[in-house]
């Protein structure tokens, strides 16, 4: 089983509506959880850290489930703009570096 | 306040030759991180160095690989002999103990 497995898209939604995306993870001592946001030919970028009592930025929720090992994002009223690929990220069993999932891709039509 | 620079930020080369990435973490950051970025594989962990010293290693596909972090703000990753399969976006990105972590614009390889 995959470190971080991710759907990996694409999902083509009307502009305004909304979207939702799960993560899951294998290490259950994971500790850290963050979805970072890459544009095409571009480097991610943090878009938020996930708590475990559930975060929300603007339209942006993400939740965390420890007993289920998974992690959500859910955009509210998307914009041509959230078009990217969204990457699940994971810090924790021991090690220090950050394991990404591979992405999904996210495409919001006009 | 000038992000993670990477230099070159694209290499063509031909199989067989010595190639030399180059990464400036920002400034007071104390954690290098390079990623290797492909599309069948996504975003992998080569090697993390926390206070220049490597941490984990265990990403480095093999002996070809090679990383070193003379001081706090350098770090080069060398590929000797390259390889085709070693295209790919090659990600450094430096943190600041468990914060964010600051992603360099990336260097594409393309080996032929």
């Amino acid at each position: 089983r995959k470190e971080v497995e991710q759907d990996p898209g694409p999902f083509n939604v009307p502009e305004g509506a909304t979207v939702a995306f799960n993560c899951t993870y294998s290490n259950s001592a994971s500790q850290s959880f963050f979805w970072y946001r890459q544009d095409c030919r571009k480097e991610p970028k943090l878009l938020m850290s996930v708590y475990s009592s559930g975060n929300e930025d603007g339209r942006f929720t993400a939740q965390l489930n420890r007993a289920s090992q998974y992690i959500s994002l859910l955009i509210r009223d998307s914009k041509l703009s959230d078009s990217a690929t969204y990457l699940c990220v994971v810090r924790g069993g021991g090690a220090d570096g950050l394991t990404f999932g591979k992405g999904t891709h996210l495409i919001i039509q006009p | 306040d000038a992000g993670v620079i990477q230099s070159p930020r694209h290499e063509v080369t031909e199989m067989g030759q010595e190639v030399t990435l180059r990464c400036k973490p920002i400034s007071g950051h104390n954690s290098l991180f390079w990623y290797r970025q492909t599309m069948m594989r996504g975003l992998e962990l080569l090697i993390y160095f926390n206070n220049n010293v490597p941490i984990d290693d265990s990403g480095m596909p093999e002996d070809r690989f090679s990383a070193k972090m003379p001081n706090a703000s350098f770090s080069t990753l060398k590929i000797q002999p390259s390889e085709p399969r070693d295209s790919a976006v090659y990600f450094c990105a430096s943190q600041r103990y468990t914060g964010e972590l600051f992603f360099g614009e990336g260097s594409r390889l393309t080996v032929l």
